[in-house]
């Protein structure tokens, strides 16, 4: 009930194109799901999040949108540049008490110029 | 402004050696401190989580151990390395803040031969 599961597991797309990354959790607790995007050698860092009071949020060209019903959320990178290549890990914990974030296992984008 | 130091970047031990790896956070109080795992395809795996000096939380029954001397001092370590202890360590913070997200150091890829 903790997993969170991520896909696909890799995703090649032409420059310009949109990329999607699909996310699914199990436990209903959960209240707070960012994404987090990694470099090569480099730490995650935050990208975006999204709290289940709204379906959809949007910075730039990076959006999450947000299904409470079916427990799953997804990253749309719009305008797919060869600069977003990277590894995306969606995440999901609860913001009350302890922060403890679970991971998905991630996708690794590459954007093909 | 915040930062993590995480050290060293990369390291290359023989099995059966000793780990030590260090972690420091600069510009915040009290931060939770984290250490994640991250094999390829498996995502990132919560190894340990302190809440504060002396207070560790082990996440999954390995190898491993982790202290917190300081308030904003991590280190993780192993009286003994195994082959499967290879991977890239990541060394994470949050503040006490509802809003608060987490940061990643740039993690430490540790190669047991």
């Amino acid at each position: 009930q903790q997993q969170v599961k991520q896909s696909p597991q890799s995703l090649i797309v032409q420059k310009g194109g949109i990329s999607i990354i699909n996310c699914a959790y199990e436990n209903t607790a959960f209240d707070y799901f960012p994404w987090y995007q990694q470099f090569p050698g480099k730490g995650p860092a935050l990208l975006i999040a999204i709290r289940p009071d709204v379906s959809e949020k949007k910075e730039g060209r990076f959006t999450i949108s947000f299904n409470k019903s079916a427990k799953q959320f997804s990253l749309h990178i719009m305008d797919s540049q060869p600069g977003d290549s990277a590894t995306y890990f969606c995440a999901a914990s609860m913001r009350s008490g302890f922060q403890k974030l679970v991971f998905g296992t991630g996708t690794r984008l590459l954007v093909s110029p | 402004s915040q930062t993590i130091h995480q050290w060293p970047a990369t390291l290359v031990q023989p099995v059966g050696s000793p780990l030590s790896l260090e972690c420091t956070v600069e510009g915040t109080s009290n931060p939770n401190l984290y250490w994640y795992r991250q094999a390829a395809g498996r995502g990132l795996q919560l190894l340990f989580y302190s809440v504060g000096i002396g207070q560790i939380s082990s996440e999954v029954p390995q190898n491993l151990s982790a202290s917190r001397p300081q308030d904003r001092q991590f280190i993780l370590s192993s009286k003994k390395l195994l082959l499967s202890d290879s991977g890239f360590y990541l060394c994470a913070w949050i503040s006490r803040g509802y809003n608060s997200p987490l940061h990643f150091g740039n993690g430490t890829r540790l190669t047991v031969t």
